[in-house]
């Protein structure tokens, strides 16, 4: 079964840092890795889709990785907003169905 | 470009009534799915489709029915609701390109469900 954690489940950083959030998971069988924001109350935005044979993608000030091999993708969000406040989740998708497994996500607040 | 469309967006059913989530989508995607929300843990997957006529549970299926008649269409029926099932609904769609590379999955804006 496939486990997907996130880590940190918190972070607050004031406005300007560069940050990084992880994601691991259990089964490296997977069709691709996606990153969403979910602001509070709201629906969820896909931001970037990582295909399995892919190493990053890039949008704007964001960059995630993946290391299939290890169970490993990262956010990279640079120069942080007030704006970035939100929480941000990660999902795979396995060959074994067409549907996703998200981990729980980390919620982020942007110091002013 | 309507994308994922989830009706009703807010409903409350008291214990033991039935009611079915609409979801739809106009994008022609194959791939649909149903999750459910619940704070600190995620989302979980509750059925899905790869196509018409064609659905399997998820994680946490029990309580739950679907089908999959057409392609725009996924309805998700609850048989008898159970304090339980409060919860923050989300449909999702998603296909196949050329190439046999899945897209993005494009996510509905929720239906906020309170079982009394």
């Amino acid at each position: 079964k496939q486990e997907v954690t996130q880590i940190p489940a918190a972070l607050s950083v004031p406005e300007g840092e560069n940050l990084v959030l992880n994601c691991s998971f259990t089964d490296s069988a997977i069709y691709n890795l996606q990153w969403f924001r979910q602001d509070p109350g709201k629906g969820l935005t896909s931001l970037l889709l990582i295909q399995s044979s892919q190493r990053e993608q890039t949008s704007g000030r964001l960059n995630a990785s993946l290391d299939k091999s290890s169970g490993r993708s990262t956010l990279y969000i640079a120069a942080s907003q007030p704006g970035d406040s939100a929480t941000y989740l990660c999902a795979v998708m396995g060959t074994g169905r067409r549907a996703l497994t998200f981990g729980s996500g980390t919620r982020l607040q942007v110091q002013p | 470009n309507a994308g994922v469309t989830q009706t009703p967006k807010f409903q409350v059913l008291k214990t033991g009534q039935s009611m079915t989530l609409q979801c739809a989508q106009d994008m022609n995607h194959e791939y649909m799915s149903w999750y459910r929300q619940d704070p600190g843990m995620g989302l979980r997957l509750i059925h899905y489709s790869v196509g018409a006529g064609i659905t399997d549970q998820g994680e946490v299926p029990n309580g739950y029915n679907v089908s999959r008649s057409t392609t725009e269409d996924f309805p998700l029926r609850l048989l008898s609701a159970a304090p339980s099932q409060t919860s923050v609904y989300f449909c999702a769609s998603s296909y196949s390109n050329r190439g046999g590379l899945n897209t993005e999955a494009f996510f509905g804006q929720g239906t906020r469900l309170t079982v009394v």
